[in-house]
């Protein structure tokens, strides 16, 4: 079965710094799509970004990115000039089919 | 667009009391599904449907009953509630044509179980 794993509990980071949260997954399969969601205080659950697995090009949205290593299951979303609204609980979730699989969650705090 | 609409926002219930969770989505999705977010676990898949008249079981359908009569409305049953199903519950809708569409979800229902 497929299993996501982010080692992270919680990061934080200075207001305008990087920081980047890591993001790992098992799977037999070769073709599938990888997302990060945020869920900020609101409970509301937002699309960051989402990543096919047959692409090598890496995805980026405005100053959000990600690191895909197909290889090594890995799958690390990186933030650039962090804002005080980037605040919220980060999900990274693997989709094959019909399922989604979910990682257990990072809490990012940004410092101002 | 309302997007997906849940209700109720909150809900308190005593144990083996029956409930509905409402979840409505006017964007014509084939796939709708239902999530329970509980601390440090992430979300898990109750039940899932593909389209009218089509549902199917995800990683923790015990204790929750489904049916999808129209494409809009994807409705959850608990039965007999017990203080394990205390959670915060999501819906979410897409299309079915890739799975890259992204999840579109509704705002959760707050569920205690006393």
């Amino acid at each position: 079965a497929q299993t996501v794993t982010q080692s992270q509990p919680e990061m934080s980071v200075q207001e305008a710094e990087t920081v980047t949260l890591s993001c790992t997954y098992d799977t037999s399969e070769s073709d599938y799509y990888l997302f990060w969601y945020k869920q900020p205080p609101s409970r509301q659950m937002i699309l960051v970004i989402r990543q096919e697995a047959y692409k090598q090009q890496n995805a980026t949205e405005n100053r959000f990115s990600v690191n895909f290593q197909k290889a090594a299951k890995s799958f690390s979303l990186k933030i650039s000039d962090s804002q005080l609204g980037d605040a919220a609980m980060y999900f990274c979730a693997y989709r094959s089919a019909y399922q989604l699989i979910w990682g257990a969650g990072t809490k990012l705090i940004i410092k101002p | 667009n309302a997007g997906v609409t849940q209700t109720p926002k909150f809900q308190v219930l005593k144990t083996g009391q029956s409930m509905t969770l409402q979840c409505a989505q006017d964007m014509n999705h084939e796939y709708m599904s239902w999530y329970r977010q509980d601390p440090g676990m992430g979300l898990r898949l109750i039940h899932y449907s593909v389209g009218a008249g089509i549902t199917d079981q995800g990683e923790v359908p015990n204790g929750y009953n489904v049916s999808r009569s129209t494409t809009e409305d994807f409705p959850l049953r608990l039965l007999s509630a017990a203080p394990s199903q205390t959670s915060v519950y999501f819906c979410a809708s897409s299309y079915l044509g890739s799975y890259n569409s992204p999840l579109h979800f509704g705002n959760g229902t707050r569920l205690t179980v006393t």
